[in-house]
């Protein structure tokens, strides 16, 4: 069965500090991608992945940095917390190629910046 | 620029009642159109998905949605409710082309009352 994992599950920071939030995934899909979720948003895409070595910015890409060392992991890097970063973080992999391919999620890590 | 609409934010139902979640789209052609469904403290699940063909789709655990041009909207039902539906309805889209790039709407909090 296809799995994300995230790492942690939740994570206290304070403004200022470097946050390192950590994805893997066991599916072998090419695709990965980092959305927060805030009440009224939804789910807005961060950053996004085509493979081991590759980053893309997407909507919301402004305070962070993200990192694809492999094929199963992609990481999201805040370098300088704030409090507006302060939200519920989902990583998810996906199909290469395929528009209307499932997107298989994580269960998500809980950020609060003090 | 895409976006998705989901008008009614809490939505309270009795169980063996039918259901309606609504969901309107912005988008210059048709999209691929998903449903996605996320229970407590877990990831997002996909119910089911449009991309081609019969407008009305079926998912898991009898959801089906209806695609439909005319009114951009592609509308979540299901026939009879169970309380274990309690959870939270995501409507998305992506552009064909676009890999798995989702713009999702605001979701929409369905509980179910015995």
């Amino acid at each position: 069965e296809a799995a994300v994992t995230q790492s942690p599950r939740n994570k206290v920071a304070v403004t200022g500090g470097k946050v390192t939030l950590s994805c893997n995934q066991t599916n072998n899909h090419n695709n990965m991608y980092w959305y927060r979720q805030d009440t009224g948003h939804g789910l807005r895409l961060i950053h996004y992945s085509y493979g081991a070595g590759s980053t893309e910015k997407g909507d919301i890409p402004d305070g962070y940095k993200a990192s694809r060392p492999s094929q199963e992991n992609f990481s999201l890097i805040l370098e300088l917390a704030t409090p507006s970063q302060t939200s519920v973080y989902f990583c998810a992999s996906g199909d290469v190629g395929a528009s209307a391919e499932t997107l298989y999620f994580g269960s998500g890590t809980r950020l609060t910046v003090l | 620029a895409q976006s998705v609409t989901q008008p009614d934010a809490r939505v309270t139902v009795s169980e063996g009642a039918s259901l309606q979640l609504r969901c309107k789209y912005s988008y210059s052609a048709t999209p691929y159109l998903f449903w996605y469904v996320q229970y407590p403290r877990q990831g997002l699940q996909l119910l089911l998905k449009y991309y081609s063909g019969d407008p009305v789709v079926q998912g898991v655990n009898s959801f089906e949605a209806e695609f439909s041009k005319s009114n951009s909207s592609f509308h979540l039902q299901k026939a009879s409710v169970h309380w274990s539906d309690s959870a939270v309805y995501f409507c998305a889209l992506s552009r064909p082309g676009s890999f798995n790039k989702l713009t999702f709407g605001a979701g929409t909090r369905l509980a179910v009352c015995p």
